[in-house]
């Protein structure tokens, strides 16, 4: 059963437009979310985080937006770079809790 | 500050053999957390440790343990390995009780080729 998706396993977009990439989750017990960002042969890279208390937080190019009704975030990366480019990947936690629920992925690969 | 380190980075084991993979938390983390990477998904938590205990495990054998030491260090052991083994295995630290939750950072890797 998995708890966390991200149905779009890749995107490609022009350097200088919007990246949006979706998650969805099926857990309504999960408070905590998560982005992290992973190049080729290195560790997940910590990126923007969200509390279920709110919807929307923002960190220069990158906002995340949670739809908790329908179990629903996004993150938005604004302007997109060519450094951007590498696999996202959308987490969530519990309150309090100990691990981290991820998605498959979404590679993303920004042109020049 | 120190981030997360992992050792080694690439790891070639055959079938029935046992492995320790380590790692060293970031500074002032108290909290370590390891995760197996399949190829083409996502991290899936094997197990956490908090002040050398074990503190939560997910849908793993008994033959995947662990420890943490007094500095906050870990190593994953894995027992009679399997072919399905094979994967980045990864280690992250965190700071639990930090503002809502905590997030946790995460090392390198390590690769575990098991033939």
């Amino acid at each position: 059963d998995q708890q966390v998706k991200q149905n779009s396993p890749s995107l490609s977009v022009q350097e200088g437009r919007i990246s949006i990439l979706n998650c969805d989750y099926t857990n309504s017990m999960f408070d905590y979310f998560l982005w992290y960002k992973k190049y080729p042969a290195e560790g997940p890279t910590f990126l923007i985080s969200i509390s279920s208390i709110k919807d929307k937080n923002e960190d220069g190019r990158f906002t995340v937006f949670l739809n908790k009704s329908a179990k629903h975030l996004s993150l938005h990366i604004v302007p997109s770079q060519p450094g951007d480019s590498a696999v996202y990947f959308c987490a969530a936690m519990r309150a309090a809790g100990n691990k981290l629920t991820f998605g498959g992925g979404t590679r993303v690969l920004v042109k020049p | 500050e120190t981030g997360v380190t992992q050792s080694p980075t690439h790891l070639i084991k055959t079938r029935g053999q046992q492995v320790t993979l380590r790692c060293s938390s970031q500074s002032g983390h108290n909290t370590v957390s390891w995760y197996q990477q399949a190829l083409g998904q996502g991290p899936q938590f094997i197990f956490q440790y908090y002040r050398e205990e074990e503190n939560g495990r997910g849908n793993f054998p008994p033959r995947f343990s662990g420890l943490q030491f007094p500095n906050y260090s870990s190593e994953l052991n894995v027992n009679a390995l399997e072919l399905d083994d094979s994967a980045l295995y990864l280690c992250a630290s965190s700071v639990p009780g930090r503002e809502w939750t905590d997030t946790q950072y995460f090392g390198p890797g390590t690769r575990l080729t098991v033939l």
